[in-house]
């Protein structure tokens, strides 16, 4: 059973517009998200988080938003550039476990991003 | 620079062979993951360290075994592996166990014969 799901594979936007990448998750437990971008033949790096604590959180273009009752997170990039071509994954986690926490992955969304 | 080296980046192996991958990281992190990535599904925990103590084993196969001799290394042994465990095999670390986020490496490519 997959507890956290982005339903879209794939997103094409066109340079300077807003890019919106989704993300569910079923398990209420969960308090803390994180995004992570995936360029091909390198590792994740990691992009930006944010607890339940919060709605919102912003980091120059990304900005990442919660809404805890649908269970439901976006990430948006303004403007969006062709540098920001990627595999986009959401990943969640209970905060604040220690004892056998670990981060639990969708998977993911290729956004491309036309000049 | 990630931070998180893993060698080698791509290996082919037979079913029969045994081989290493290595994991080094120069963050001074204390905990230490192994993932696997299969095409078109999200990325799986297999196996964590923390403190160079295995705190968690997801299920793994026998034919996969870790061994992390301290805090910057870990290896993951394999042997008699199947072809379904052709697959994306990324390292990370992070400063302790549940001590978000965590850094990866760049993988190691695995295909098996």
């Amino acid at each position: 059973d997959q507890q956290v799901k982005q339903n879209s594979p794939s997103l094409s936007v066109q340079e300077g517009r807003i890019s919106i990448l989704n993300c569910d998750y079923t398990n209420s437990m969960f308090d803390y998200f994180l995004w992570y971008k995936k360029y091909p033949a390198e590792g994740p790096t990691f992009l930006i988080s944010i607890s339940s604590i919060k709605d919102k959180n912003e980091d120059g273009r990304f900005t990442v938003f919660l809404n805890k009752s649908a269970k439901h997170l976006s990430l948006h990039i303004v403007p969006s550039q062709p540098g920001d071509s990627a595999v986009y994954f959401c990943a969640a986690t209970e905060e604040e476990e220690t004892s056998g926490s670990r981060l639990t992955f969708g998977e993911g969304t290729q956004l491309t991003v036309n000049p | 620079e990630t931070g998180v080296t893993q060698t080698p980046r791509h290996l082919v192996m037979g079913m029969t062979n045994k081989k290493s991958l290595k994991c080094e990281q120069h963050l001074g992190h204390n905990a230490m993951y192994w993932y696997k990535q299969s095409a078109k599904k999200p990325l799986e925990l297999m196996f964590v360290y923390n403190f160079k103590e295995q705190t968690e084993n997801n299920s793994v196969p026998s034919r996969f075994s870790p061994e992390c001799p301290n805090s910057s290394h870990l290896f993951l042994h394999l042997h008699t592996l199947q072809p379904e465990d052709s697959a994306l095999y990324l390292c990370a670390s992070s400063r302790t166990q549940g001590v978000w986020p965590q850094h990866f490496g760049d993988g190691t490519r695995l295909s098996i014969l």
